[in-house]
């Protein structure tokens, strides 16, 4: 199983709800990450969690609020968010959690996010 | 700061046609290179990578990159593109992967959008 697994693939949301989005990968990999992709521009990082340790924060609006329940999870809490966080949330994971150089990337396939 | 340049930002190419997209890095240390594409609609992949050692690499799909340190660039290039090559390709460097703080973090470029004619 080589895959990262993103639910829901599309959200829509207004301004006032809480919502989560929920990452899966069961690779063993030991480090996670949040990133956040316009459509056409790079992706921009936003969290890394490294052996279930929140390692990076891209000094991410608090409206965001990540969360690590054990090794193959990862999730992203959602409230209060403005129109401008509409976009594709990606989720990534990468085998070793420390001092690791040259890693690869895992990538899921993203959840779409909108706000309204 | 550290940053990733892309000349090219659209390439339309028709099929069998030779392609090169250019990577330039500004970063004099240690790096780590890496190729990213991401299909119409699929997930972000990895193409390739250098790490260390022969500088010219190959991934997938017959892509191949040179680092070339004196320049600071890792350009991407295939000999013959097919149409189901059109996609987003993205550069990105991890600079001073040797700093704990670091190594996970990618400079990403801003990619190149490739459309392949049939």
């Amino acid at each position: 199983d080589t895959e990262v697994t993103q639910t829901p693939k599309h959200l829509v949301m207004g301004m006032t709800n809480k919502k989560s989005l929920k990452c899966e990968q069961h690779m063993g990999h030991r480090a996670m990450y949040w990133y956040k992709q316009k459509a056409k521009k790079p992706p921009e990082l936003m969290f890394v969690y490294s052996y279930e340790k929140l390692s990076i924060n891209e000094s991410v609006p608090s409206r965001f609020s990540p969360e690590c329940p054990n090794s193959s999870l990862l999730n992203l809490h959602l409230h209060a968010l403005q129109p401008e966080d509409s976009a594709l949330y990606l989720c990534a994971s990468s085998q070793r959690g420390q001092g690791a150089m040259g890693e690869k990337l895992f990538f899921g396939s993203g959840t779409q996010l909108s706000v309204l | 700061a550290q940053s990733v340049s892309q000349h090219n930002h659209h390439v339309i190419l028709s099929e069998a046609a030779s392609l090169e997209l250019g990577c330039n890095y500004s970063y004099g240390g240690t790096v780590n290179l890496f190729w990213y594409v991401q299909y119409p609609g699929q997930h972000l992949q990895l193409l390739l990578k250098y790490f260390s050692g022969d500088p010219l690499v190959k991934g997938i799909k017959g892509f191949e990159a040179e680092f070339i340190k004196s320049k600071f660039s890792f350009n991407l290039r295939k000999p013959s593109v097919q149409w189901s090559d059109t996609a987003e390709y993205f550069c990105a460097v991890n600079a001073d992967p040797y700093n704990a703080g670091n190594n996970r973090k990618l400079i990403w470029g801003l990619g190149t959008s490739l459309a392949v004619n049939p």
